[in-house]
C-alpha cells in the first residue's frame, strides 16, 4: 500500500519566520509530486507541481524540492505571513493516474 | 476559465436518502477524479474518468456509489440508501493528462443525519 507521511502534523510560527514542511512516500515510482493548500471548509488550491524529471520547483515565497531516491519532498515558506496560515497537502501521482495524499500539516502564521 | 465547479456546496440528508452531486470540470480537461475527504484526513481517490469512460474505481466506492460522465463533460456522483459513515466532503478534480497538475473544485460538504 503506497503511504504518505506528513510531519509535523501542526505548527505554529510567528509571522516572519522561515519554515520547512516534510513530506515522505514509500512509493519510488512516482510521476509527479504536487503540494497543495486548503483552507478550512474548502476546496485545495494547487501551489507547486514537480515533476519525475525535476528536482524542485519554485513560486513566489514557495519552494518545493523533491528526492524520489530517499521518498521524500519538502515545501520550505520564506518570510511566513498570517495569510499563509491553512492546511498543506503532499500528493503524489503513482503508475495510476490518481493522487494519493498525506494527512496535511495544519500551519497557524501568528502576529 | 471558470474553473472546476460542483454543486450543490451543501447537502444535508436523512440516513437512507439518496443523493446525486454534480462536477463540472475545466473544459479542456479530459480526466476527471472524485475524491472524499474525512475530517483531518487528506482526500481519497474513489473514481476516474478519461473522457466518458470510468477507468478506475476505489475499493472505497461500494455498489451504493455509482458515478458517471455520460457526455466526457460534466459527472455525477450518486450515492444511494446514504448512512451516516457517507458524511464528508467530495471533491471532484479534472487534469488534461494523468501527469499534469489537478484542478479542484471546492467541494460538496454531506451531512447524513
Amino acid at each position: 500500500k503506497q503511504e504518505v507521511t506528513q510531519i509535523p502534523a501542526a505548527l505554529s510560527v510567528p509571522e516572519g519566520e522561515n519554515l520547512v514542511l516534510n513530506c515522505s512516500f514509500t512509493d519510488s515510482a512516482i510521476y509527479n509530486l504536487q503540494w497543495f493548500r486548503q483552507d478550512p471548509g474548502k476546496g485545495l488550491t494547487s501551489l507547486l507541481l514537480i515533476q519525475s524529471s525535476q528536482r524542485e520547483q519554485t513560486s513566489g515565497r514557495l519552494n518545493a524540492s523533491l528526492d524520489k531516491s530517499s521518498g521524500r519532498s519538502t515545501l520550505y515558506i520564506a518570510a511566513s505571513q498570517p495569510g499563509d496560515s491553512a492546511t498543506y497537502l503532499c500528493a503524489h501521482t503513482g503508475t495510476a493516474s490518481k493522487l494519493t495524499f498525506g494527512t496535511g500539516t495544519r500551519l497557524q502564521v501568528t502576529l | 476559465d471558470t474553473g472546476v465547479s460542483q454543486d450543490p456546496r451543501h447537502k444535508i440528508t436523512k440516513r437512507g436518502q439518496n443523493v446525486t452531486f454534480r462536477c463540472d470540470p475545466i473544459s479542456e480537461h479530459n480526466r476527471l477524479y472524485w475524491y472524499r475527504q474525512t475530517l483531518g484526513q487528506g482526500p481519497e481517490f474513489l473514481t476516474y474518468f478519461q473522457n466518458e469512460a470510468q477507468l478506475e474505481k476505489s475499493r472505497l466506492l461500494s455498489d451504493r456509489f455509482s458515478a458517471e460522465r455520460p457526455k466526457g463533460s460534466f459527472s455525477t456522483l450518486e450515492i444511494q440508501r446514504t448512512e451516516q459513515g457517507d458524511s464528508a466532503m467530495y471533491l471532484c478534480a479534472s487534469s488534461s493528462e494523468p501527469r499534469r497538475d489537478s484542478s479542484f473544485g471546492p467541494g460538496t460538504r454531506l451531512t447524513v443525519l
